[in-house]
């Protein structure tokens, strides 16, 4: 069975405090990796695509990476406009999302 | 781009109302979109996926009657939750992947919070 797992379930951090966020998974068939950005009441945000191990992904103060079983979104010296809720999901047959890490960047 | 729109953003009906809820991908054309369910703390649970021009395929344990989808073209899909009971209050969610790229990402409406009294 599909299944992925995001840790930790919530996180704080200083503003400029670097730090990653893991993501666990196993699925049949790996077709896709996304991460995705969830703000309260909203819908998810596109972030990142990741295909295959050793792939890498960048944007602003965020890099996604990617390994056989697990992936990680490091955040560089966040800013406080970074709080969110960021979501891990997989592509085997459907989309399975994370529960999500909720971060929360303090000035 | 690949922006997808959802309406109506919040709802609140009495007990027993059918709810119409609409999503539009508004710059591509999406032969396949999906809808999702979403309770507080947990992850986004896909309800169905909406298929145009044919009926939508549900996921285990989600009643096709209550939740009825029509797909009538590439840009839209609606989900109607039918005699809608305070247990159908949950947010919900579409999202929509441009058509001829099935392993390109599922681009998200705003959702769609349904309260029922």
């Amino acid at each position: 069975e599909d299944q992925v797992t995001q840790s930790p379930e919530a996180l704080r951090l200083q503003e400029g405090e670097s730090s990653s966020l893991n993501c666990s998974y196993t699925v049949s068939g790996l077709r896709g990796l996304f991460w995705y950005r969830q703000d309260p009441g909203k819908g998810p945000e596109f972030l990142f695509t990741l295909y295959s191990a050793g792939e890498e992904k960048e944007k602003e103060r965020l890099k996604a990476t990617l390994t056989k079983k697990e992936s990680f979104l490091h955040i560089t010296a966040p800013k406080p406009e970074d709080s969110a809720t960021y979501l891990c999901a997989v592509q085997g047959g459907n989309l399975i999302f994370g529960k999500g890490t909720k971060l929360s960047v303090k000035p | 781009g690949a922006v997808v729109s959802q309406h109506p953003s919040r709802v609140i009906c009495k007990s027993g109302t059918s709810v119409k809820i609409e999503c539009r991908s508004l710059d591509f054309q999406a032969t396949t979109m999906f809808w999702y369910r979403q309770f507080p703390k947990q992850s986004l649970m896909l309800m169905a996926t909406s298929n145009e021009g044919s009926k939508a395929t549900y996921e285990q344990g989600v009643e096709k009657d209550k939740f009825l989808i029509n797909h009538a073209s590439l840009t839209l899909s609606t989900l109607t939750v039918t005699s809608a009971h305070p247990e159908d209050s949950s947010f919900y969610i579409c999202s929509a992947r441009e058509t001829g790229y099935s392993n390109q990402p599922q681009h998200f409406g705003d959702g769609t919070r349904l309260s029922i009294l």
